[in-house]
C-alpha cells in the first residue's frame, strides 16, 4: 500500500532560524495536503498542492510539490514561537483516502 | 471552530465498561473518518464512512464498533478496551466524499484513558 515518509520527526530551532520538513511517497500522488496541529489541539488544514513542481506561499511558509509528484516540503522562514506544533503531510494516490505522514514536531526556543 | 464537534472531550473508562464517542459535523459533508492518535505514533486511520456507508475498516479490533446513522453524525462504540487503546480519537469530515481534492476538517478529539 501507499506509504508517506516524513522527516525529521522532531526539530528544535532557535527563534528566527529557518525550518524545513520533508515528505516522500512510495507512489505518485494526485495531490498533497499539509496540516498543522498545535500542542493539545487537532490537525488544521494549511494548503493543498496539485500540480507537478507547484510552489505556494503563505507569509513565511513555502510549500513545494516535486516534479515527479512523489515528494513535498514545507519551509518556514524565520520561525516564531507561534509556529510551534506538529506539521503533517497527507498524500492521495490511487485512493481518495489520504495517507498521513508521521508528522514533524517543531519546537522553537525563544 | 471547524464545524466538527466531538463529545465527550475527555473520557476515563475501565476495561469492562461500555462507552460511546460522538462526532457531529455541521458542514454538509458526506464523508466522515475516525482516526486514532497515540503518543509518538502517526495518525492511524480506523474507519471511513461515505454517504453513511462504511467504505474502510483498517483492520480495527472488534472492541471498536462504528455507527453512522446519517451523514452528520458518527459514533464510535467502545467495549472491553485495553490500556493500549488510550489515545486521542479524532473525527474528521470532508466535503464530497470520494474526491481526491477534498480537505479534511478535524474535530477537537476525545482524549480516552483506559484504566
Amino acid at each position: 500500500g501507499q506509504q508517506v515518509m516524513q522527516i525529521p520527526q522532531y526539530q528544535h530551532v532557535q527563534e528566527g532560524e529557518d525550518f524545513t520538513t520533508y515528505c516522500n511517497s512510495s507512489t505518485t500522488l494526485s495531490n498533497i495536503q499539509w496540516y498543522k496541529q498545535r500542542p493539545g489541539g487537532h490537525p488544521v488544514f494549511l494548503i493543498q498542492l496539485v500540480k507537478s513542481g507547484e510552489v505556494k506561499k503563505q507569509k513565511r511558509l513555502t510549500f513545494q510539490f516535486g516534479e515527479a509528484k512523489k515528494n513535498s516540503s514545507l519551509h518556514i522562514t524565520a520561525t516564531q514561537t507561534t509556529d510551534v506544533g506538529t506539521y503533517f503531510c497527507a498524500g492521495r494516490g490511487g485512493s481518495y483516502i489520504p495517507t498521513f505522514g508521521r508528522g514533524t514536531s517543531l519546537i522553537v526556543h525563544p | 471552530e471547524t464545524g466538527v464537534t466531538q463529545t465527550p472531550r475527555h473520557l476515563v473508562m475501565g476495561m469492562t465498561n461500555k462507552k460511546s464517542l460522538k462526532c457531529e459535523q455541521h458542514l454538509g459533508h458526506n464523508a466522515m473518518y475516525w482516526y486514532k492518535q497515540s503518543a509518538k505514533k502517526p495518525l492511524e486511520l480506523m474507519f471511513v464512512y461515505n454517504f453513511k456507508e462504511q467504505t474502510e475498516n483498517n483492520s480495527v479490533p472488534s472492541r471498536f464498533s462504528p455507527e453512522c446513522p446519517n451523514s452528520s453524525h458518527l459514533f464510535l462504540h467502545l467495549h472491553t478496551l485495553q490500556p493500549e487503546d488510550s489515545a486521542l480519537y479524532l473525527c474528521a469530515s470532508e466535503g464530497q466524499g470520494g474526491f481526491s481534492t477534498d480537505t479534511q476538517y478535524f474535530g477537537p478529539g476525545t482524549r480516552l484513558t483506559v484504566l
